[in-house]
C-alpha cells in the first residue's frame, strides 16, 4: 500500500543516548516534515525537507538531526542535546502543488 | 511568521447536533492555504478539509464546511449532523503559498477536542 510509513511506534530510551526514528515513503513526494506533539502544544515543525540533499530547520530544530540522501526516507534522530525529548513524532509528505500534507501513524519517544 | 489561533481547547455536543470550530490566523501574506485536520484516538492525522485563500466560495466535503473570512482572518469549521466517529482532537492549519511550487511546511493550532455525546 503507499503512504507514510514510521518505525517503530513505542521507542524507549534512556537519557543520553541518541535515537533515530524511520520515515518511508512511496508516494514520490518531493517534500518531507518532521513534526512533534505535545498536549495541549498542537503541532510543531521540527525540520523539513524540499529535495533529495538538502533540508531546513523549522521552528524546534535544537537536538534533532535529520538527513535526505533518498527521496523516500527522512530519518530524524533525537541527539542527546535534546532537553525535553519525551513527545509523539509525526513525519508527513507532500507534492507541494496543493499544500496536503500525508501523515505516518507517528512514533512516541519516551526517555526513562 | 504565522500564528493560528483555536480558542475552544474543548468542546462537547450531543449526536446529531451541529458544532462549529473556531479558528483565527495572524499572517501578512496574500496567497495561503487553510486547511482543517482531525486526529482521533489512533492519532493518525486525516485531512478533513482545504481552502485557498484566493477562492471566495467556502469548501464544503460533505457534512463538514468552513466558513471563511479572509478580512477577518477567520475560518471556522461547522460540522452537521454530528456522528460519534466525529470524536476527535481538530486542528486548524496555515500554509504560505510559494510561488514556483513546494511548501515550507504548515502552521498548527493547538487544536480543539471535540467530544460527540451519543
Amino acid at each position: 500500500d503507499g503512504g507514510i510509513t514510521q518505525s517503530p511506534k513505542y521507542l524507549f530510551r534512556k537519557e543520553g543516548q541518541n535515537v533515530t526514528l524511520s520515515c518511508e515513503q512511496n508516494l514520490n513526494h518531493d517534500a518531507m516534515y518532521w513534526y512533534r506533539q505535545d498536549p495541549g502544544q498542537g503541532l510543531r515543525l521540527i525540520y523539513y525537507s524540499q529535495i533529495v540533499n538538502d533540508f531546513q530547520k523549522g521552528d524546534i530544530a535544537e537536538g534533532y538531526s535529520v538527513s535526505r540522501e533518498k527521496k523516500e526516507s527522512f530519518p530524524l534522530t533525537v541527539t542527546s542535546a535534546q532537553k525535553n525529548p519525551t513527545a509523539f513524532y509525526l513525519c508527513a509528505g507532500s507534492q507541494g502543488l496543493t499544500g496536503e500534507l500525508f501523515f505516518g501513524e507517528g512514533s512516541r519517544l519516551t526517555v526513562l | 511568521a504565522q500564528t493560528v489561533t483555536q480558542s475552544q481547547p474543548e468542546m462537547s455536543v450531543q449526536e446529531a447536533e451541529t458544532v462549529t470550530l473556531s479558528c483565527t490566523y495572524d499572517t501578512s501574506e496574500n496567497n495561503y492555504y487553510l486547511f482543517w485536520y482531525k486526529q482521533p484516538p489512533s492519532r493518525q492525522m486525516i485531512l478533513v478539509i482545504r481552502q485557498e485563500a484566493y477562492k471566495q466560495q467556502n469548501a464544503t466535503e460533505n457534512r463538514f464546511s468552513v466558513n471563511f473570512q479572509k478580512a477577518a482572518k477567520s475560518f471556522s469549521l461547522k460540522i452537521s449532523d454530528s456522528q460519534l466517529g466525529d470524536t476527535a482532537m481538530y486542528f486548524c492549519a496555515f500554509m504560505k503559498r510559494r510561488v514556483g511550487g513546494g511548501a515550507d511546511g504548515l502552521t498548527f493550532g493547538k487544536g480543539t477536542h471535540l467530544i460527540i455525546q451519543p
